[in-house]
């Protein structure tokens, strides 16, 4: 079973700022990496994944990987008061299984 | 619009009453899935269901049992519930890896 941690647990940035947020997995066999995004009351919802190391772009946001390091992080650029919300960060060793951290609150100050 | 729809809501239980969480999609995925969200634990596997009659245990199978006997519909059954399992119940289904969530049961176990 993966140990899936991520820091920091909560987080607070003006609009505008530029965010990092963290996670560490045990499992170097570990095949996909997932950033998921939930609202205040809502569902989960899957933000951006990333298969092999080094980096990906979308829009404002950017997650690095690194398998050697065992770690994953997903960065916001110009964070706006609507990026409010736990991000979930979550390990895929195989197609069917997902681990999840614990998440960051993220809280975006207008 | 991928969609996964979950029944009831909220639901209040005293102790010892069995419980029934209903979910369904409209997409024909395979892969269902439950999950329970604790405050700081994340998203917690309960039971995985990899087509109708084949479901394997999750991380926290104690207490749960599932029900899948159609491909778009997945049930959750608490035999006797207990106040441990006052949770958020999420359900979700996937495709290609990406999991995609119904909004949520919030159950309270008296």
């Amino acid at each position: 079973q993966q140990n899936v941690q991520q820091s920091p647990e909560s987080l607070i940035v003006p609009e505008g700022a530029r965010t990092s947020l963290n996670c560490t997995f045990s499992d170097s066999a570990s095949q996909y990496f997932w950033w998921y995004r939930q609202h205040s009351g809502k569902a989960p919802k899957a933000l951006m994944s990333i298969f092999s190391n080094g980096e990906k772009e979308e829009g404002r946001f950017t997650i690095h990987l690194n398998k050697a390091s065992l770690h994953f992080s997903l960065h916001i650029r110009d964070s706006q008061p609507s990026d409010s919300a736990l991000y979930l960060c979550a390990v895929m060793p195989n197609y069917n299984v997902l681990y999840f951290g614990s998440g960051t609150k993220l809280t975006v100050e207008p | 619009d991928m969609k996964v729809t979950q029944m009831p809501r909220y639901l209040i239980k005293r102790m010892g009453e069995n419980v029934l969480l209903e979910c369904g999609q409209d997409m024909s995925h395979e892969t269902m899935y439950w999950y329970r969200q604790d405050p700081g634990l994340g998203l917690q596997l309960i039971y995985i269901s990899y087509d109708v009659d084949s479901n394997s245990e999750g991380d926290i199978p104690k207490g749960y049992r599932v029900s899948r006997k159609k491909r778009e519909h997945f049930s959750l059954i608490l035999d006797s519930a207990k106040t441990n399992q006052t949770s958020v119940y999420f359900c979700a289904s996937s495709l290609q890896g990406e999991q995609y969530f119904g909004p949520g049961t919030r159950l309270t176990v008296l």
